[in-house]
């Protein structure tokens, strides 16, 4: 199976900084569809998880433009240009690509 | 807009069966990818199944025990339980998609808990 690693796994923010929130793969998440199926998940506290990123860099529907993804290969990286309140959770990092899927281990953003 | 609600949660002893439903709403759901994820107390999400395109696939911490299916007829997909363990015990997501696709929505999740 694919490990995901995150770091750092707790990361304290003040407010209006930014932060970075690195994963990285045991294996190349390049898919013979072409596309690279990293995503990026946000749980905020008593929610249910919701997608930011998808195919390592698009953000989903609804997400603010302060959240980007960059990566390939096996190195991939959640950026937020500006942390506000309502950032505050856990940010889990997971590839699509293999079966079965598989999760990073989870980054606490907490606002400093 | 996109609903999806499951159920079917509660508390199951070591061994035993269950089996969570999701319903799903606001979208055409027959040529929809679903999945299960899970997370148990204070821990990191878990992928557990995947019913679509790509075809059924499990997690290896539940394969031959749980089983996914759906009825499009009736817009739902369902995770039979079989076997239960302690470590079993978590909050099950029902998710559209959310795995290769642009697209992607959460249930609430329904909470198992495995307990004697």
């Amino acid at each position: 199976d694919v490990v995901m690693t995150q770091s750092p796994l707790s990361l304290p923010v003040t407010l209006g900084q930014p932060a970075s929130i690195s994963c990285r793969s045991s294996q190349g998440l390049l898919h013979i569809d072409g596309y690279t199926h990293l995503n990026w998940f946000q749980q905020r506290p008593g929610q249910s998880p919701r997608r930011l990123i998808h195919k390592a860099s698009n953000r989903d529907s609804g997400v603010p433009d302060r959240f980007s993804g960059t990566g390939s290969g096996t190195d991939f990286t959640l950026e937020i240009s500006k942390v506000e309140a309502e950032d505050v959770g856990v940010y889990y990092c997971m590839q699509g690509t293999h079966w079965p899927m598989t999760f990073g281990q989870g980054t606490r953003l907490e606002i400093k | 807009e996109v609903h999806l609600v499951e159920s079917g949660g509660g508390l199951a002893q070591p061994g035993e069966s269950r089996r969570l439903s999701c319903a799903a709403s606001g979208f055409t759901f027959t040529p929809s990818g679903m999945t299960w994820y899970r997370q148990a107390p204070g821990r990191a999400l878990e992928w557990v199944a995947y019913i679509g395109s790509s075809g059924i696939h499990y997690a290896d911490s539940v394969t031959g025990r749980f089983s996914i299916s759906r009825d499009n007829a009736k817009n739902s997909v369902y995770l039979q339980m079989s076997s239960l363990r302690a470590e079993d015990t978590a909050i099950y997501y029902c998710t559209r998609e959310c795995i290769r696709a642009s697209i992607c929505s959460w249930g609430q999740g329904t909470l198992v808990t495995v307990s004697s």
